[in-house]
């Protein structure tokens, strides 16, 4: 099956700065990738959507400049968490949307946890 | 806007045993997916079955079924011969055009030997 990569899995960082997680599609064009965050024990919440080549789509309640995300390629998307704050600490998980002939499959990468000291 | 909620923050189940987990969901779309997602202690998302909105019979896949009723707009989840390897939080999802995912708050199953 199709597969993505996300990395880094872990990252310790200090408050203030700057974090780039990474999210590819190895094996097939992703026109659309999905940002979600997952705190401990709770659901996924979806952050944004985006699109190839266009402005990502953010969730309600989601800090646009907080949260860059780029889409700059059919196979990459990042997502870099700016001055990052110890309430940014969490798991961020991405997803890429595989259009196939019959159906549209979406497929996850490992996640990132983020620890922001 | 589309809603997922599963009822059962935790269940239990012994090896071998059968259980179900339960997912109802509230939309006004007529065409959509219903998917259950594993996700064991690695926190990888694992795809473990989809069903079509449109498609009557319930999806299977080995020892893990549905149960879709379309009108109580209702999708549990039934796992069979239960292995130690099924212990993960489930969750529930539905989705429309999109591909946008709603998530329902999650099942933690543990199979005990």
């Amino acid at each position: 099956g199709a597969v993505v990569s996300q990395h880094p899995s872990r990252v310790i960082c200090k408050s203030g700065t700057s974090v780039k997680i990474e999210c590819r599609s190895l094996d097939f064009q992703a026109t659309t990738m999905f940002w979600y965050r997952q705190f401990p024990k709770q659901s996924l919440m979806l952050m944004a959507t985006s699109n190839e080549g266009s402005k990502a789509t953010y969730e309600q309640g989601v800090e646009k400049d907080k949260f860059l995300i780029n889409h700059a390629s059919l196979t990459l998307s990042t997502l870099t968490v700016t001055s990052a704050h110890p309430e940014d600490s969490s798991f961020y998980i991405c997803s890429a949307r595989e259009m196939d002939r019959s159906n549209e499959k979406l497929f996850f990468g490992s996640g990132t946890q983020l620890s922001v000291l | 806007a589309q809603t997922v909620t599963q009822s059962q923050p935790e269940m239990s189940v012994q090896e071998a045993e059968t259980v179900t987990l339960s997912c109802t969901y509230d939309t006004s779309e007529n065409n959509y997916y219903l998917f259950w997602y594993k996700q064991p202690p690695s926190r990888q998302m694992i795809l473990v079955i989809r069903q079509e909105a449109y498609k009557q019979q319930n999806a299977t896949e080995n020892r893990f079924s549905v149960n879709f009723q379309k009108a109580a707009k209702s999708f549990s989840l039934k796992i069979s011969d239960s292995q130690l390897g099924d212990t993960a939080m489930y969750f529930c999802a539905f989705m429309t055009s999109g591909s946008r995912l709603t998530f329902g708050e999650g099942t933690q199953l543990t199979v005990n030997p």
